[in-house]
């Protein structure tokens, strides 16, 4: 069965790096998203992604973070400068419709910890 | 502003047993609803996914939306231990999810 899949797992990182999640979203997929879960909290949207842009961006999704999809099977996550509110759990998720629609396939997640 | 509440339990039944789960919401304007389950340190795993109002079936789910009253619910029939989860509500009203913050079912042997 198709899956989402992210690496790495589990990601620890001084606060003010640079950290780079990865996911591999379903190959017939067109639309691609991040969300985040901080423990204990609600799932929260962070962006979409259709076509080479980003089509939707929450309020969270600041300068900070940007996406990328670099080689047309990849679809990653920059934190450009790692704050300690940012340690979450981030899930890469993919649609083939737009997830409103269709709904969203979830990958099992990055687990960040910055310290 | 968007907002989605949902009782977190956590819920425990009896092996068997029919599970109700449910979800509020005050924006009139979602029309898509959603039930992910997720289970301890994994990702959110779609279940079931309804337009507008009215019910749907599968096997021994079946999901409720009733917009009249804002009101989603998840039927879960003869429930077993495996069934033991997070249970998310999740609806847009676009392009973007809005979540609960879930509920914990416990079903015990």
């Amino acid at each position: 069965e198709p899956e989402v899949t992210q690496t790495p797992s589990h990601q620890v990182t001084q606060m003010g790096q640079e950290v780079i999640l990865r996911c591999v979203p379903i190959s017939n997929h067109l639309y691609f998203y991040w969300y985040r879960q901080i423990l204990g909290q609600k799932v929260e949207f962070l962006v979409s992604f259709y076509n080479n842009e980003i089509s939707e961006k929450s309020e969270i999704f600041d300068d900070q973070f940007s996406v990328e999809r670099p080689d047309g099977s990849n679809f990653t996550l920059k934190i450009r400068s790692t704050k300690l509110e940012d340690s979450a759990m981030y899930f890469c998720a993919s649609s083939a419709g737009r997830q409103d629609s269709l709904g969203a396939f979830f990958g099992q997640g990055t687990r960040l910890t910055v310290v | 502003q968007k907002e989605v509440e949902q009782d977190p339990g956590p819920l425990s039944v009896p092996e068997g047993a029919i599970v109700s789960l449910n979800c509020t919401y005050s924006n009139s304007a979602f029309q898509y609803f959603m039930w992910y389950r997720q289970y301890s340190r994994k990702g959110p795993e779609l279940l079931m996914y309804t337009y507008s109002s009215g019910n749907k079936e599968d096997g021994r789910f079946t999901a409720q939306v009733d917009k009249s009253s804002k009101y989603i619910s998840l039927f879960i029939r003869d429930s077993q231990p495996s069934d033991s989860a997070t249970y998310l509500c999740a609806m847009s009203e676009w392009s973007t999810l809005t979540f609960g913050k879930g509920t914990m079912l416990l079903v015990s042997p």
